[in-house]
C-alpha cells in the first residue's frame, strides 16, 4: 500500500526558512517522482517542483532560488525546503507521487507552514 | 502555462441529481494528461479520473470523465451525500503543471 507521510505543521517568522519531509513507503521509490504542490488558504493548488526516479529536479520558476528540494533514496524520504519565507508562503505543503508526464495518483497529508511575526 | 478556468464556482445540488463540472484550458491540452480530483475538507486530494476520461481506482461508475483539447466535462451522474466536496481539474502535459480554481459541490 502507498503512503506518503509528511512531517508536522511548522511557524516561522518572515525571512526564516522550513524544511518539510516526505517518507515514502509501498512502491518502488526510483520508478516515481515526487512533486511538491502548495494550496494556500481559498487558493488554487500550485504546483512548486519535481523530483523524478533518478533524483533530476524541476522547479516552478514562481519559486526560483528560494525552493530546495533533496531526496534521500535510503530512508525514501523527499524534502523540501523554503527559504526567505513571507507571509504569502501560508499555506498547506503536499507531497505528491507521479510518473513523468501523468497524473498524480496519491498525495501526502499535507504540511500547515504558518509565517507570522 | 495554462491555465484552466473551471465553472461553475458553487453547485448546490440534491442526492440523486446529475452534476455537470467543466473545466476549459486557456491552450489544447492532452486528453492523456488531464485528471480530476476531489477534495473534502480537512483532507488531501483524491484521484477520479485520468486520461480525461479513466476512472481511477475504487472510484465509483456514477463519476465519469469526457472531453478533449480545451474543453473537458466531469459528470456525476446521481449524487450521494459523500460526493460533497471541491473538485478539481489538472493538466500535467505541459510544464508548469497547472490546476483549476475548483468548484465546490454542496449536498442539499
Amino acid at each position: 500500500q502507498v503512503h506518503l507521510v509528511q512531517s508536522g505543521a511548522e511557524v516561522r517568522r518572515p525571512g526564516a526558512s522550513v524544511k518539510v519531509s516526505c517518507r515514502t513507503s509501498g512502491y518502488m521509490f526510483t520508478s516515481y517522482g515526487i512533486h511538491w504542490v502548495r494550496q494556500a488558504p481559498g487558493q488554487r493548488l500550485e504546483w512548486m517542483s519535481w523530483i523524478d526516479g533518478t533524483g533530476f529536479i524541476k522547479y516552478s520558476q514562481s519559486f526560483q532560488g528560494r525552493l530546495t528540494v533533496s531526496r534521500d533514496t535510503s530512508a525514501t524520504t523527499v524534502y523540501m525546503e523554503l527559504s526567505s519565507l513571507r507571509s504569502e508562503d501560508t499555506a498547506v505543503y503536499y507531497c505528491a507521487r507521479s510518473v513523468p508526464w501523468l497524473q498524480i495518483d496519491y498525495w501526502g497529508q499535507g504540511s500547515l507552514v504558518t509565517v507570522s511575526s | 502555462e495554462i491555465v484552466l478556468t473551471q465553472s461553475p464556482g458553487t453547485l448546490s445540488l440534491s442526492p440523486g441529481e446529475r452534476a455537470t463540472l467543466s473545466c476549459r484550458a486557456s491552450q489544447s491540452v492532452s486528453s492523456s494528461s488531464l485528471a480530476w480530483y476531489q477534495q473534502r475538507p480537512g483532507q488531501s486530494p483524491t484521484l477520479l479520473i485520468y486520461g480525461a476520461s479513466t476512472r481511477a481506482a475504487d472510484i465509483p461508475d456514477r463519476f465519469s470523465g469526457s472531453g478533449s483539447g480545451s474543453d473537458f466535462t466531469l459528470t456525476i451522474s446521481s449524487l450521494e451525500p459523500e460526493d460533497f466536496g471541491v473538485y478539481y481539474c489538472h493538466q500535467s502535459g505541459t510544464s508548469p503543471r497547472t490546476f483549476g480554481q475548483g468548484t465546490k459541490l454542496e449536498i442539499k
